[in-house]
C-alpha cells in the first residue's frame, strides 16, 4: 500500500521567510496530492492540491510542486506571517483507491 | 449543508462501552470517508462508503468497528466494546467525485 514520508516534523521561521515542507510516496498509481492546515483543536482544511497532469501550482503565497520520477513533492509557503502557525499535512490519493494517505504531519511555528 | 457535520463533538465512553459517532456530507456529495486521528497526529484511514454502498473498508478492526451511511439518515461509525487505544478524535470527510475531500469538525472519543 501507499507510505507517505513528510519532513521535517517540526519547523521554526521566522516571520517573513519562507517555509518548505517535503513529503515524498512510494505507490506510483498515486495521482493526487492534497496538503491539509490543522490548527489545534480544528478540522483540516484543504489549503492546495496538486494532481500529476502538472508540476506546480501556485495559490498567493502558497505553493507545491511535484516530482513523479522521484516520487516527491512539496509545500512552499513564502512570506510567513503568525496565522500561518498550525500542523500541515501532505497525503497522496489515487483514483483507484479513493482514500488519501497522510503524511505524519508538520508542525510550523511562525516566530516574530 | 455547505460543511461536513460531525455529531456529537465529545464523546466519553468507559471501557467496554459502545460509541456511536455520526457524520452529515455536504449536500451533493456521494462519498464518505472516516478517518481516526490519534494523539500524535496520524491520520489512519478505517473506512469509505460512496452513498450507502462501502467502497473501501480495508482500515476497519472489523471486529469492534461497523459503519453505515443509509439513505436520509446521517452516516454513523459504531464502536462496540471500547478499548483505551480508541481514544482518538475521528474525522468524516467528504466529496463529489471522489477527489477533493472537505472534512468535519471531528468527534472526540475519549475512553476511561
Amino acid at each position: 500500500g501507499e507510505n507517505v514520508e513528510q519532513h521535517p516534523s517540526t519547523l521554526s521561521v521566522q516571520e517573513g521567510d519562507s517555509a518548505v515542507i517535503k513529503c515524498t510516496y512510494s505507490d506510483s498509481a498515486s495521482n493526487y496530492f492534497p496538503w491539509y492546515k490543522q490548527e489545534l483543536g480544528k478540522r483540516p482544511q484543504l489549503i492546495i492540491d496538486i494532481r500529476s497532469n502538472v508540476g506546480e501550482k501556485k495559490d498567493q503565497r502558497i505553493a507545491v510542486t511535484l516530482n513523479k520520477t522521484a516520487k516527491h513533492f512539496s509545500l512552499h509557503i513564502t512570506e510567513t506571517q503568525p496565522e500561518d502557525s498550525a500542523v500541515y499535512f501532505c497525503a497522496a490519493g489515487a483514483n483507484r483507491d479513493d482514500k488519501i494517505i497522510f503524511g505524519k504531519g508538520t508542525r510550523l511555528h511562525i516566530l516574530p | 449543508g455547505e460543511e461536513v457535520a460531525q455529531t456529537p463533538k465529545h464523546l466519553v465512553r468507559g471501557e467496554g462501552q459502545k460509541a456511536k459517532l455520526y457524520c452529515a456530507p455536504i449536500k451533493g456529495h456521494s462519498y464518505v470517508f472516516w478517518y481516526q486521528q490519534v494523539l500524535k497526529n496520524e491520520f489512519k484511514f478505517l473506512i469509505s462508503f460512496q452513498n450507502e454502498n462501502v467502497f473501501d473498508e480495508t482500515g476497519m478492526p472489523k471486529e469492534r468497528f461497523s459503519a453505515k451511511c443509509l439513505p436520509n439518515s446521517p452516516c454513523s461509525l459504531e464502536i462496540q466494546a471500547t478499548k483505551l487505544e480508541d481514544s482518538a478524535v475521528y474525522f468524516c470527510a467528504s466529496s463529489r467525485n471522489t477527489d477533493t475531500q472537505y472534512f468535519g469538525p471531528g468527534t472526540r472519543l475519549t475512553v476511561l
